[in-house]
C-alpha cells in the first residue's frame, strides 16, 4: 500500500504563491493517476486537480484553473501543486490521493497539509 | 454548491438502519459514471468505504452497502454502531467538468 505525505503548507498573503509536495513511499507511483483534493475549515471535500501516470492528461477544477499547476516526478515518487494568485477561499487542508485506474476511486490518501491565505 | 446532492445529516439509534442518498445529473451519475463513498472522522483524512457503487474494500464491515440506479446512489448502514458517527461523502466523475465531483457530505448522528 502506498503511503503519502504532504508538505509545503503554511501561511501566505493573498496574491502570494506556495508549492505543495506529496512524497510517496511503499509503492512506485508511476502507475497511478494522482489527485489533489482540498477541504476548507468545517466544509466538505473539493476536488482540485488530477494528473495521469505519464502526465499526459491534466485536469483542474474551475475554481483553480489558470492559477494552480499540477506536476509529478515519477523517478522521485512525488507529486506537486504550484499555487499562484492565492485567495482567502483557497484556505484549506490539501490532500494528495492515488487512483489506480481511469475513473477509479481515490484509494489512498495522505494526512493533508494546511494552507492559510490571510493578510 | 456541490454537483452531487446529499442530505446534511441522518440520525439513528444504535442497531438501526440509516440510508444516505446521493443524487447527481445527466453529466455525472446519470451518464453511467460510478459512485464511490468515503468516510471521514474528525481531524483525519477521508477513507474509501464503497467503490464502484456497491463494492467494499478489504476491511470494511459488511454492515456498509451501496447501490446505484439512474442518477441516484445510496449508502446504507445496517446495525448502526457508535463508531459509525462520522461524515460520509459520495463522489463521481462529471464529463462536463472533466473532473471528479463530491457531494457536500452527510453527518451520521447516533441518537
Amino acid at each position: 500500500e502506498v503511503h503519502l505525505v504532504e508538505s509545503g503548507g503554511g501561511l501566505v498573503k493573498p496574491g502570494g504563491s506556495l508549492r505543495l509536495s506529496c512524497a510517496a513511499s511503499g509503492v512506485s507511483i508511476s502507475g497511478y493517476s494522482l489527485h489533489w483534493v482540498r477541504q476548507a475549515p468545517g466544509k466538505g471535500l473539493d476536488w482540485v486537480s488530477s494528473i495521469s501516470a505519464s502526465s499526459t492528461y491534466i485536469h483542474y477544477g474551475d475554481s483553480v484553473k489558470g492559477r494552480f499547476t499540477i506536476s509529478r516526478d515519477n523517478a522521485g515518487n512525488s507529486l506537486y501543486l504550484q499555487m499562484k494568485s492565492l485567495r482567502a477561499e483557497d484556505t484549506a487542508v490539501y490532500y494528495c490521493a492515488t487512483v489506480g485506474a481511469e475513473l477509479a476511486p481515490l484509494d489512498s490518501w495522505g494526512r493533508g497539509t494546511l494552507v492559510t491565505v490571510s493578510s | 454548491q456541490s454537483v452531487l446532492t446529499q442530505p446534511p445529516s441522518v440520525s439513528g439509534a444504535p442497531g438501526q438502519r440509516v440510508t444516505i442518498s446521493c443524487t447527481g445529473s445527466s453529466s455525472n451519475t446519470g451518464a453511467g459514471y460510478d459512485v464511490h463513498w468515503y468516510v471521514q472522522f474528525p481531524g483525519t483524512a477521508p477513507k474509501l468505504l464503497i467503490y464502484r457503487n456497491n463494492n467494499r474494500p478489504s476491511g470494511v464491515p459488511d454492515r456498509f452497502s451501496g447501490s446505484k440506479s439512474g442518477t441516484s446512489a445510496s449508502l446504507v448502514i445496517t446495525g448502526l454502531q457508535t463508531e459509525d458517527e462520522a461524515d460520509y461523502y459520495c463522489q463521481s466523475y462529471d464529463r462536463r467538468l472533466s473532473g471528479y465531483v463530491f457531494g457536500p457530505g452527510t453527518r451520521v448522528i447516533l441518537l
